[in-house]
């Protein structure tokens, strides 16, 4: 079985430029989530998706930052303009509940740089 | 509000000892998971071990034990006979209430397995 694939594995850009990522969970787990997570902190939830519709993006700065999962598998995740504070690895996880468990299954993630 | 923490910033251990790796955690949800992944320095977060809030059992899953102490609010992962391939950041994460609930992770502990 595949696993969650997520491209690309780096980017660097400048600030104030744009940047967008690309998420193809593993396959029949209806929900997919982003995370961030900044160099020595554990990773942050920024959106969850249950098929095709937003759950919890409580956490997502959604004046720089959007998500669409348009068909209910892969997803692309935007940064339009992106700041230096941006500069994080950015993970994408699926899961599938099953019974009492739900467990998240992670991507590779992207290793942005912002200079 | 959910909250995890792990005091331990690094950990030493040479190969073939066992390791205890600490979490305490924080909730006001009766029934909750707790999950341990692992993060080698390629970045992709690997999924360990996995306790429900009602299992009675402490969870097994071949060299890794998840050492639960309901009252004491813990969830201590421990490795047995640590093997070099094991250094690498250590996080414990804990879920809430079922259905669209959402991972809060801690800050890692990093540990480091010598010959």
């Amino acid at each position: 079985e595949a696993g969650v694939a997520q491209s690309p594995r780096y980017k660097i850009i400048e600030k104030r430029q744009s940047v967008a990522f690309w998420c193809n969970p593993i396959s029949g787990h209806a929900t997919l989530y982003w995370y961030q997570q900044i160099l020595g902190q554990g990773p942050k939830l920024l959106i969850q998706f249950q098929n095709n519709g937003v759950v919890d993006d409580s956490q997502l700065p959604k004046d720089r930052f959007s998500a669409e999962r348009l068909k209910g598998v892969d997803s692309t995740l935007k940064i339009q303009p992106a700041k230096l504070e941006d500069s994080a690895v950015y993970l994408c996880a699926s899961s599938q509940r099953q019974g009492d468990t739900d467990t998240q299954y992670f991507g590779p993630g992207t290793r942005l740089t912002v200079l | 509000a959910q909250k995890i923490t792990q005091t331990q910033p690094g950990m030493f251990v040479q190969e073939k000892e066992a390791v205890t790796l600490d979490c305490t955690y924080d909730t006001s949800d009766p029934s909750y998971g707790l999950f341990w992944y692992k993060q080698p320095s390629s970045g992709e977060m690997i999924f360990l071990i996995y306790q429900g809030s009602y299992d009675q059992q402490n969870a097994t899953e071949g060299r890794y034990s998840l050492n639960f102490q309901k009252a004491r609010k813990s969830a201590n992962l421990v490795i047995s006979a640590s093997q070099l391939g094991d250094s690498a950041m250590y996080f414990c994460a804990m879920r809430g209430r079922r259905g669209y609930s959402t991972l809060t992770f801690g800050k890692g502990t990093m540990l480091l397995v010598s010959p």
